[in-house]
């Protein structure tokens, strides 16, 4: 089936500092990706829709300026995480709808989730 | 405000026995529903889906019921094996729109 890949896996940070998650589709074109982020024994909770070419929607109380999303080509989006913090700490998985699916959320890849530790 | 839920944290079952994960939802606007399955840092895999038009749904060992009425559904898992132990997340859209999920489910599946 689709492939959907995240990286890094894993990344410690310095408090203040930036990171930068990338979520590649590897066999297909992904024209919209959805950015999730979960808490310890906590449901996935949508951050973001990123749709390539355009700006990302942003789910309620998520900082569009904090966690910056870049959907520049149809098999690539980055969530940047800025000047973050420990509290930012937390499990970031990226998902795609895969390749024919239309508008059937069934269908939705997700990559490997990458875990953000902030010292 | 949680739409979706999983109102057990875990589940432990025998190998070979059915496992019955069920979850609840409060919208009653959540018209497609779909069980995802994962692993320890990975990310979660689909594992089946219904839509309200049916009520049941089977895919091998795994079946989906949907109770409409109570806003219910539940995953049987038959026969159960130890490579079934994972966390079940529960997720609904509205009109295929974005997923909300549940808080999850941990199985474990014994020899």
């Amino acid at each position: 089936g689709a492939v959907v890949s995240q990286h890094p896996s894993w990344v410690i940070c310095k408090s203040g500092t930036s990171v930068k998650i990338e979520c590649r589709s590897l066999d297909f074109q992904a024209t919209t990706m959805f950015w999730y982020r979960q808490f310890p024994k906590q449901s996935l909770m949508l951050m973001a829709t990123s749709n390539e070419g355009s700006k990302a929607t942003y789910e309620q109380g998520v900082e569009k300026d904090k966690f910056l999303i870049n959907h520049a080509s149809l098999t690539l989006s980055t969530l940047t995480v800025t000047s973050a913090h420990p509290e930012d700490s937390s499990f970031y998985i990226c998902s795609a709808r895969g390749p024919g699916s239309g508008a059937n959320t069934g269908e939705l890849f997700f990559g490997e989730g990458s875990r953000l530790t902030v010292l | 405000d949680q739409q979706v839920k999983q109102n057990s944290p875990s589940l432990s079952v025998q190998e070979g026995r059915i496992s019955i994960l069920n979850c609840d939802y409060t919208n009653s606007m959540f018209d497609y529903f779909l069980w995802y399955k994962k692993y320890p840092a990975e990310g979660p895999t689909f594992l089946i889906s219904i839509s309200s038009i049916k009520d049941k749904n089977e895919d091998g060992r795994f079946t989906v019921f949907l109770n409409k009425s109570a806003k219910h559904l539940s995953l049987h898992i038959v026969p159960s094996q130890p490579g079934d132990s994972a966390v079940y997340f529960c997720a609904a859209s509205e009109r295929y729109s974005t997923l909300t999920f549940g808080k999850g489910t941990m199985l474990l599946v014994s020899p």
